[in-house]
């Protein structure tokens, strides 16, 4: 079975561009998740999409957003971008059954550097 | 608020054993979870703790003390593959989400 797979894998951009990356989550899972990793924060937790629907979402500005697809695929997109949005942005799934004990399965990351 | 705290950084022998510390204080707890995270790597799922006690899986254990808010992750026998960063994680909502609230990890120096 293949894992999350996230693409692409490193992208530079500059001050108030725009960004798109993509999540294909593990063959089966409906929830797709994305955080945001920076080292001083750790990993924030951005928005997770279950059948199509936002389920959920963190404390950040509306810059960041989210789509799913109906086959469970996922895009983020961040627009406007700062200085600050440099991170490595983590996709993550798993079955979405709402059990407590549902573990998510992570992908290698988009590293997104902001110049 | 929600504040999960761990140690930043930790260093130990091969073959030794190491226990790395988590305390958390949020507005709600579901669960608690530990990822390990090589450097350039995704996260991978190790343990998960719901009740309080000991979950024994192989090298690697995890504790939970609800009262305390507090969890530690027990590694023996280490390894120089498990020099990586370890992550704690918990689950504030019940219900259908995914919204897990981390900690900024510990880095693990495994020396020889």
């Amino acid at each position: 079975k293949a894992g999350v797979t996230q693409t692409p894998r490193y992208l530079i951009k500059t001050r108030g561009q725009q960004v798109t990356l993509s999540c294909s989550p593990i063959s089966g899972h409906r929830s797709v998740s994305w955080y945001q990793q920076t080292p001083g924060q750790g990993l924030q937790f951005l928005f997770e999409y279950f059948s199509e629907t936002q389920r959920n979402k963190g404390n950040f500005p509306g810059r960041f957003s989210g789509r799913q697809f109906s086959n469970s695929r996922s895009e983020m997109n961040v627009s406007t971008l700062e200085l600050g949005d440099s991170a490595l942005y983590l996709c993550a799934s798993s079955p979405g059954q709402g059990s407590s004990n549902e573990k998510l399965f992570f992908g290698s990351g988009t590293q997104l550097s902001v110049l | 608020g929600q504040n999960i705290d761990q140690p930043t950084e930790m260093t130990a022998t091969e073959g030794a054993i190491v226990q790395i510390n988590c305390t958390y204080q949020t507005s709600g707890f579901n669960g608690l979870f530990w990822y390990q995270q090589h450097a350039g790597e995704a996260p991978t799922f190790l343990s998960y703790n719901v009740l309080d006690g000991l979950e024994e899986k192989g090298r690697f254990s995890s504790f939970l003390s609800r009262s305390k808010g507090y969890s530690y992750l027990l590694l023996k026998e280490l390894q120089m593959k498990d020099s990586a960063s370890y992550l704690c994680a918990v689950r504030t909502y019940g219900g259908a989400t995914n919204k897990l609230i981390f900690g900024t990890g510990t880095l693990l120096a495994v020396q020889p």
